[in-house]
């Protein structure tokens, strides 16, 4: 069955340095999509990035890139420059395209990020 | 343009009485999903729905969950007898289509409390 596993409960860091979220994914479909969303204190989930299976490169937009690991089965997140308002939650989530065909996102359990000044 | 809206932000219940919850998504947009979200975990998958039609509905929990859509626009989900432990947030998110490369925009939410 597909999973998404985040291991890490809460990270902290510095304002202005990089830090990386981990996720590692399980699924037996050869064709999915893998996405990262920030849920801040309000609640709303907001859209970050996509990394197709398929895809050759590494996801990019702005301070967000996903470390894409196919044969480990890992979709990183990393962001740059971190600033104040990136604290928040974070959710990596999988789409399955190949035998399933809706849409459906399977989610993990969110790492807390917390932006320190 | 406006994006996914859900309606009420908040609903207090007591246990055992029906609600209904509303979500309307993007205009165009053909899929429709409901999420449940309870506190410190990420959300679960409920129902999809391609146009009108429920073409996913695995994530229901129980005969007590039940969604409509029926002019393949607004959704309603609704749920009878309800329980403490249906306390949670109700995410509505939506896209142009099921396999669209692009992210599912999601709703506000409606936070339920069962007491």
């Amino acid at each position: 069955a597909q999973k998404i596993t985040q291991t890490q409960p809460g990270m902290f860091v510095q304002e202005k340095e990089a830090v990386t979220l981990d996720c590692t994914y399980d699924t037996s479909d050869p064709s999915y999509g893998l996405f990262w969303y920030k849920q801040p204190s309000s609640g709303e989930m907001i859209f970050l990035i996509y990394q197709g299976s398929y895809d050759q490169q590494n996801a990019t937009e702005g301070r967000y890139s996903l470390n894409f690991q196919k044969a480990r089965k890992s979709a990183n997140l990393v962001i740059s420059a971190s600033q104040l308002g990136d604290s928040a939650m974070y959710f990596c989530a999988m789409r399955e395209t190949g035998s399933s065909n809706t849409g459906k996102l399977i989610f993990g359990q969110g790492t807390t990020l917390q932006v320190k000044p | 343009g406006a994006g996914v809206s859900q309606t009420p932000s908040n609903k207090v219940t007591e246990k055992g009485k029906y609600v209904e919850l509303r979500c309307d998504p993007i205009s165009g947009h053909t899929a429709l999903y409901w999420y449940r979200q309870s506190l410190g975990q990420g959300p679960e998958f409920l129902i999809y729905f391609q146009g009108t039609g429920a073409a996913d509905d695995s994530g229901l929990p129980n005969d007590r969950f039940f969604a409509v859509r029926p002019e393949g626009s607004v959704s309603t989900l609704k749920i009878q007898r309800t329980e403490r432990g249906d306390s949670a947030v109700y995410l509505c998110a939506s896209s142009l289509g099921p396999l669209d490369a692009n992210e599912q925009f999601f709703g506000p939410g409606t936070r339920l409390t069962v007491l």
